[in-house]
């Protein structure tokens, strides 16, 4: 069954609204999950690491005021995405770790008008 | 410089056939993992075969092997006995280090077609 569920898995929004994703781990405690962005038929590219209860460390080029993560439980982290741009518009995949390994949730689809 | 470098973006197999994807990998830890992951039209990441630096043998799952020579930091994926099912984009991806949260890097892919 799935270990990763990630809400929602497809939105439209205007240009300048925010948009909350919600990541969460299924059956297990996750200390740690990832945000990647994908854009279209290209890579995963990681975006930050979430850690419950500090602050998320963000890769370079990534705007931290833009990207809003919050890992507020050991199972679920949340990215908001503040006064989003057409320019935003991509697919957006959370991944937690258990074990050894990497799991990923089915993604959100973000276009911005 | 890239961690992980698949060269091929494309790929075509008939069904039935074995093929290879290509994967390159740069790191300087004594200790990482490397891992191929399966992404179909719906978007979703489908974990497929692991391969640690430690590991003697050649990681297998069903019709997945991984072959992995360590000199040549080489990491290729052989799918066996092709099936229409396993047209979908392939991403190779390494974990560095000794740490276990440290996150996946990916290559860019490559997009195999199976053809009937």
């Amino acid at each position: 069954g799935a270990v990763v569920s990630q809400h929602p898995s497809r939105v439209i929004c205007k240009s300048g609204t925010s948009v909350k994703i919600e990541c969460r781990s299924l059956d297990f405690q996750a200390t740690t999950m990832f945000w990647y962005r994908q854009f279209p038929k290209k890579s995963l590219m990681l975006m930050a690491t979430s850690n419950e209860g500090s602050k998320a460390t963000y890769e370079q080029g990534v705007e931290k005021d833009k990207f809003l993560i919050n890992h507020a439980s050991l199972t679920l982290s949340t990215l908001t995405v503040t006064s989003a741009h057409p320019e935003d518009s991509s697919f957006y995949i959370c991944s937690v770790l258990r074990r050894n390994e990497q799991f990923f949730g089915p993604g959100t689809r973000l276009t911005v008008l | 410089a890239q961690k992980i470098t698949q060269t091929q973006p494309g790929m075509f197999v008939q069904e039935k056939e074995a093929v290879t994807l290509d994967c390159t990998y740069d790191t300087s830890d004594q200790s990482y993992g490397l891992f191929w992951y399966k992404q179909p039209s719906s978007g979703e990441m489908i974990f497929l075969i692991y391969q640690g630096s430690y590991d003697e043998q050649n990681a297998t799952e069903g019709r997945y092997s991984l072959n992995f020579q360590k000199a040549r930091k080489s990491a290729n994926l052989v799918i066996s006995a092709s099936q229409l099912g396993d047209s979908a984009m392939y991403f190779c991806a390494m974990r560095e280090g000794y740490l276990r949260n440290t996150p996946l890097v990916f290559g860019k892919g490559t997009r195999l077609s199976v053809i009937a």
